[in-house]
Order: structure tokens, then C-alpha cells, then sequence
């Protein structure tokens, strides 16, 4: 089967510009992660949804990130504005459901300049 | 804070040694993941146990869990070159329903050929 499929793969903007990411799932996969890996630490859960609606997104800055999965399928991950801070990969994951097996996308690695 | 800490932090071996390395957490949990990740094939799923589980095995795999101790390890035998990579434990905070992960800092393996 065809794996997760994230893009772009590389994005380099400058701080307060605006920018999103695109995740498309293993099909048939109900339960979908956005993570943020911070270079020499591990992922961090920003949010995740179940089919189309938010499990949790305890972890996601609302103020400047905002995620969508329109139909249960594909998702998006955007930033508005772009911190400094924010430079890192940005992973997405999908599962069959909660609490199994994780399979992870190529990431996209952003540098905020 | 980390729900998942991994001890060591870094770990350099020969080539045919074992390599094991430990995760411990804080809270009570319904499974706990093993993933790897290097940059040729990015995060990849190595093995689930569940709360219920003590030991799992998958080829040169092998993951105990202890949830007395709220600790797990994971030992690698007969270690390749090619098992060079981060290693993480993913738990799950264990709030009802919502097998929320979170990622431990990581072990960072170097297997020497």
C-alpha cells in the first residue's frame, strides 16, 4: 500500500509570513497526527483527528496554527505567522485507529528565517 | 513535561553486541510504542505492547514492560551497522479514548562495523 505522502518536503520563509503543510494518509486510515520534531528532540503531538473531527489538540498554539481534514482524508497544517521558533520538521501520521501502529510521513522540514 | 524518557541518551556498540535501552514513564498507559527513526527511511514502527503484555518479541526485537515500575526496554540483538539510528518510546497518557502519544527524548544508537 501506498505510504503517507507530505508536502513540500523543504520550505525556508521569513518570520511573520504564513505558510501550509499537506498530508494525505494510507487510505482507509480513520485516525491522522500532526507532529512537530525540534531537531535532537522528539516528536510532539500538535493535533489529531479522528475521520474528520479533532481527538485533541491540546498542544497546538491556536493563535497561530490552525489544522483541517476536510472529508477524513487529507489535511492541512498552516501557520500564520511564522515564528522563529518554529523552525523544525512538521511530521504527519496515520493509523487505522486510535492507538495503534503509527505510520509516519517524509515530514516537511521548515526553516524560519 | 516528557511522559516517556529514554536512558541512555546515547549508546556506541560493536557490531554483534546487543544494545539495549530503556524508556520510563509517569502515568498509567494502554500500550507503549517502540519507533526508529534514521534519515534514510525516517520514523518507522518497530513494536506495540500493551498494558496487559509483559514481553513481545519480533525477530532480533525484544520489549519487556514493566508497569510497576512504569518502565519498558527495548534490547536489540546481534546489532548491525544498518540498526544505527534514534530510538523512541511513544506512550499514550492513557486519558479514555483519546491514546493521545507522547514521545520520549530519544536513544541515539551507533552500532560500529
Amino acid at each position: 500500500e501506498a505510504g503517507v505522502a507530505q508536502s513540500p518536503r523543504y520550505k525556508i520563509i521569513e518570520k511573520r509570513q504564513s505558510v501550509a503543510f499537506w498530508c494525505n494518509p494510507i487510505s482507509g486510515h480513520a485516525t491522522l497526527y500532526w507532529y512537530q520534531q525540534i531537531l535532537g528532540q522528539g516528536p510532539k503531538l500538535l493535533i489529531q483527528f479522528q475521520n474528520n473531527g479533532v481527538v485533541d489538540d491540546s498542544q497546538l498554539p491556536k493563535d497561530r496554527f490552525s489544522a483541517e481534514r476536510l472529508k477524513g482524508v487529507d489535511s492541512t497544517l498552516k501557520i500564520q505567522p511564522a515564528k522563529l521558533e518554529d523552525s523544525a520538521v512538521y511530521l504527519c501520521a496515520s493509523s487505522r485507529d486510535r492507538g495503534g501502529e503509527q505510520f509516519f510521513g517524509p515530514g516537511t522540514r521548515l526553516t524560519v528565517l | 513535561s516528557q511522559q516517556g524518557e529514554e536512558d541512555p541518551q546515547a549508546l556506541s556498540i560493536q557490531e554483534g553486541e546487543n544494545a539495549t535501552m530503556n524508556c520510563s514513564y509517569k502515568t498509567s498507559i494502554n500500550n507503549l510504542q517502540w519507533y526508529r527513526q534514521n534519515s534514510g527511511r525516517g520514523l518507522v514502527h518497530l513494536i506495540l505492547i500493551r498494558s496487559n503484555e509483559r514481553e513481545k518479541h519480533s525477530g532480533r526485537l525484544r520489549v519487556t514492560l514493566d508497569t510497576s515500575k512504569k518502565s519498558s526496554s527495548l534490547l536489540i540483538t546481534a546489532s548491525r551497522a544498518a540498526d544505527t539510528a534514534s530510538y523512541f518510546c511513544a506512550t499514550d497518557a492513557g486519558f479514555s479514548g483519546t491514546y493521545k502519544y507522547i514521545f520520549g527524548t530519544g536513544t541515539r544508537l551507533k552500532v560500529l562495523a
